[in-house]
């Protein structure tokens, strides 16, 4: 079974970049046929996809996020990132990584265990 | 694109069962079967407990059961446990490789 992990800062200064990776074991992202996704939860206001990147490089985000993010690929590593510019607080929350479950993208399994990141100065 | 809705919360009694709503639009819920619904408990990754509005993934509860009518989907927990206890999250192809979560409901387990 795939597993993910987050990995990356836990505190990011408003206006800064939240920069997030994911690391997939047992598993490869290169030639896997499957939508690698973020997601995060907002707090006291629930889950918000992020967006994703099918392992061909092709890339999906959030109209609402669209400018500020930006999805890659680091196949050789086996990893995959997020980042996200001009923060403020209401970036605050948990971010999850997540792979689609059967590689038409429309649902979401496995995820990450989640990672922290709180905008404050 | 607006959250889903979904009720705040919800309750029962161990063995009873309950239903989690989950309200949509036209542009998404009402225009794909694509409805999924993921269960979170505290400190817990997302799991997903119904795909597809009403597919199973192997290793789910079949207490665990969804449909869905016009604009709105539905999770069905029947013989409600303990472990049930958690919050529970729709979410909706949006169209145009988007998606949209609901609020979220947090279901009590009396």
């Amino acid at each position: 079974q795939v597993r993910l992990q987050e990995s990356g800062p836990g505190l990011v200064q408003p206006a800064q970049t939240l920069s997030l990776t994911c690391t997939v074991s047992d598993g490869s992202i290169s030639g896997s046929g499957y939508y690698w996704t973020w997601v995060r939860h907002l707090p006291g206001r629930g889950l918000e996809w992020i967006g994703y990147i099918y392992y061909t490089g092709s890339t999906f985000g959030n109209p609402s996020l669209k400018s500020r993010l930006t999805l890659s690929l680091d196949t050789p590593a086996n990893q995959f990132s997020l980042r996200l510019t001009s923060v403020t607080a209401a970036d605050t929350a948990v971010y999850y990584c997540a792979r689609d479950g059967d590689g038409r993208g429309y649902w979401f399994d496995p995820w990450g265990q989640g990672t922290l990141v709180t905008v404050s100065s | 694109q607006s959250a889903l809705t979904q009720p705040a919360s919800v309750s029962g009694s161990p063995g009873q069962s309950i239903t989690i709503s989950c309200t949509g639009t036209s542009s998404d819920v009402g225009s794909y079967s694509l409805v999924s619904w993921y269960q979170e408990r505290p400190g817990k990754a997302p799991k997903v407990m119904i795909y597809d509005v009403s597919k199973r993934p192997s290793g789910v509860s079949n207490r665990f059961s969804g449909s869905k009518s016009g604009s709105t989907a539905s999770l069905t927990i029947s013989g409600l446990q303990a472990e049930d206890e958690a919050y529970y999250y729709c979410c909706s192809y949006a169209g145009s490789s988007t998606f949209v979560f609901g609020g979220g409901t947090k279901l009590t387990v009396l």
